[in-house]
C-alpha cells in the first residue's frame, strides 16, 4: 500500500536559516504529493502539491519538486521567519484520493 | 468554494460515555468525505471515508462508527469512548473538478478522554 516516511523532528531553527524536510515515499501508479501545515491553534491547511514527476510545487516561500527516481518530495525554504513556526505533514494521493500521511515534523523558528 | 464545518472544537468526554462528532459540507455536491485522527505523537490515520450516502468504508478497526446519512454530511460516532480514543479529529472532503483535485479540511475537534 501507500506510505510516506517524514523526517523526524523537531527541528529549532534560528530566523533567515535554511529549513529542509526529508519526505520519501512509496506507492503505486502515479500518486499526487502534498505538504500540508499546521499553524498553533489552527486546523490544517495545503501548503503546496505536486502532481505529477518534476513539477516543483510553491507556496509561501516554501518549495518542493516531485522526484520520482529518488521517490522524494523534500521540502525547503530558503529564509524561514518565526511565522514558520508549525507542524508539516507530508502527504500522498493515490486515484482514490485516500490521503497517507507522514507522521509530521515540528517546526521552531526562533527570533 | 468549498467550506467544512466540524462542531464541536473541543470536547472533554469521560470514558465509557458516547460520541457525536459531525461534518458538514457546503459549496459542492457529491464529494468524498474522511475522518482523519491525529494521536499525540503521531501522524494523520484515516479512519473512514464515504464516497456517497451510506457509502462507509473503514481503514483500521476500532472503537469508532462513521455515517453519512446525506450527501453533505458525515457524522463520528462511538458508544462508549476509550482513553486511547483521545486525538485531534478531522473531517476532510475531497473533489475533482475542471481545475484538478482539490482538497478540503475542517478545523477539527480536539478530543480528550478521561
Amino acid at each position: 500500500g501507500n506510505s510516506v516516511t517524514q523526517m523526524e523532528g523537531p527541528v529549532t531553527l534560528s530566523e533567515e536559516a535554511f529549513l529542509t524536510i526529508n519526505c520519501t515515499y512509496t506507492a503505486t501508479g502515479y500518486p499526487s504529493l502534498f505538504w500540508y501545515v499546521q499553524y498553533p491553534g489552527e486546523g490544517l491547511q495545503l501548503l503546496l502539491k505536486a502532481t505529477k514527476a518534476d513539477d516543483k510545487g510553491s507556496n509561501k516561500g516554501f518549495e518542493a519538486t516531485y522526484r520520482k527516481e529518488t521517490t522524494s518530495f523534500h521540502l525547503e525554504k530558503g529564509s524561514v521567519q518565526v511565522s514558520d513556526s508549525a507542524v508539516y505533514f507530508c502527504a500522498l494521493s493515490g486515484d482514490d484520493y485516500k490521503l497517507s500521511f507522514g507522521a509530521g515534523t515540528t517546526v521552531t523558528v526562533r527570533a | 468554494s468549498q467550506t467544512i464545518h466540524q462542531w464541536p472544537a473541543t470536547l472533554v468526554q469521560p470514558v465509557g460515555s458516547p460520541l457525536s462528532l459531525e461534518c458538514t459540507v457546503e459549496g459542492t455536491s457529491n464529494p468524498n468525505l474522511y475522518w482523519y485522527r491525529q494521536a499525540a505523537g503521531r501522524g494523520l490515520q484515516l479512519l473512514f471515508y464515504s464516497v456517497g450516502i451510506g457509502q462507509i468504508s473503514s481503514e483500521v478497526p476500532q472503537n469508532l462508527s462513521a455515517s453519512r446519512p446525506q450527501d453533505r454530511q458525515f457524522i463520528l460516532s462511538s458508544k462508549k469512548l476509550l482513553l486511547s480514543d483521545s486525538g485531534f479529529y478531522l473531517c476532510a472532503s475531497a473533489l475533482r473538478d475542471r481545475g484538478g483535485e482539490k482538497l478540503f479540511f475542517g478545523s477539527g475537534t480536539q478530543l480528550s478522554v478521561l
